[in-house]
């Protein structure tokens, strides 16, 4: 149990326009949800939380016009990449907790490409 | 602020050697600490946390407040165990991970 699946796994787009990528817990209810950015050969570094409902909480530095996050229901979030540039390009990963305090389980990663 | 160090981006070890991945990490309170791994072409999963005190496949970790370090050891390495290997923290009552830069370790037959 307790899988997260992520739609598209990769993505290539044009400079400026918009990419949605979606998390969606496929046999819980996630109350909270994370979106993670990974460049090559580095770490994890989160982008944003998001709950249920309400508008997510974006960490320093992440632009949250540029970065919307919609967590509409209980196994659905969505991130989408406004006017999408080269410097955009990255390994995008989202993790969904059922209780505070559990542990995350994390999506396989989509990969978007910005030419 | 939150810090989680890996020092080791690479560790190689023999397949039947001991292995000892380390982590140290900067939280001014008291933290929950995980070891998460990402084998090939996987996603990342968690290995194992403080608060459990488990031995999962055969690793363990013992947090050393004074020394503010989470290492993860294995006494006997197999092939099964290359992999990335990812440190992460999170505050008191927080749900957010701070990750480490992560070790690749790699075992060699």
């Amino acid at each position: 149990g307790a899988v997260v699946s992520q739609h598209p796994s990769w993505v290539i787009c044009k400079s400026g326009t918009s990419v949605k990528i979606e998390c969606r817990s496929l046999d819980f209810q996630a109350t909270t949800m994370f979106w993670y950015r990974q460049f090559p050969k580095q770490s994890l570094m989160l982008m944003a939380t998001s709950n249920e409902g309400s508008k997510a909480t974006y960490e320093q530095g992440v632009e949250k016009d540029k970065f919307l996050i919609n967590h509409a229901s209980l196994t659905l979030s969505t991130l989408t990449v406004t006017s999408a540039h080269p410097e955009d390009s990255s390994f995008y990963i989202c993790s969904a907790t059922r209780t505070v305090g559990h542990e995350q389980f994390f999506g396989p990663g989509t990969r978007l490409t910005v030419l | 602020a939150q810090r989680v160090t890996q020092p080791e981006k690479l560790l190689s070890v023999f397949k039947g050697a001991p292995v000892e991945l380390k982590c140290n990490y900067s939280y001014s309170g008291s933290p929950e600490l995980f070891w998460y791994v990402q084998y090939s072409r996987q996603r990342l999963q968690l290995l194992l946390r403080h608060i459990s005190r488990e031995s999962i496949k055969g690793f363990t970790a013992d947090l050393n407040k004074g020394e503010t370090s989470f290492h993860l050891k294995k006494p006997f390495a197999q092939e099964e165990d290359s992999a990335m290997y990812y440190c992460a923290l999170s505050g008191q009552g927080a749900q957010k991970l701070v990750f480490g830069q992560g070790t690749r370790l790699t075992i060699n037959p």
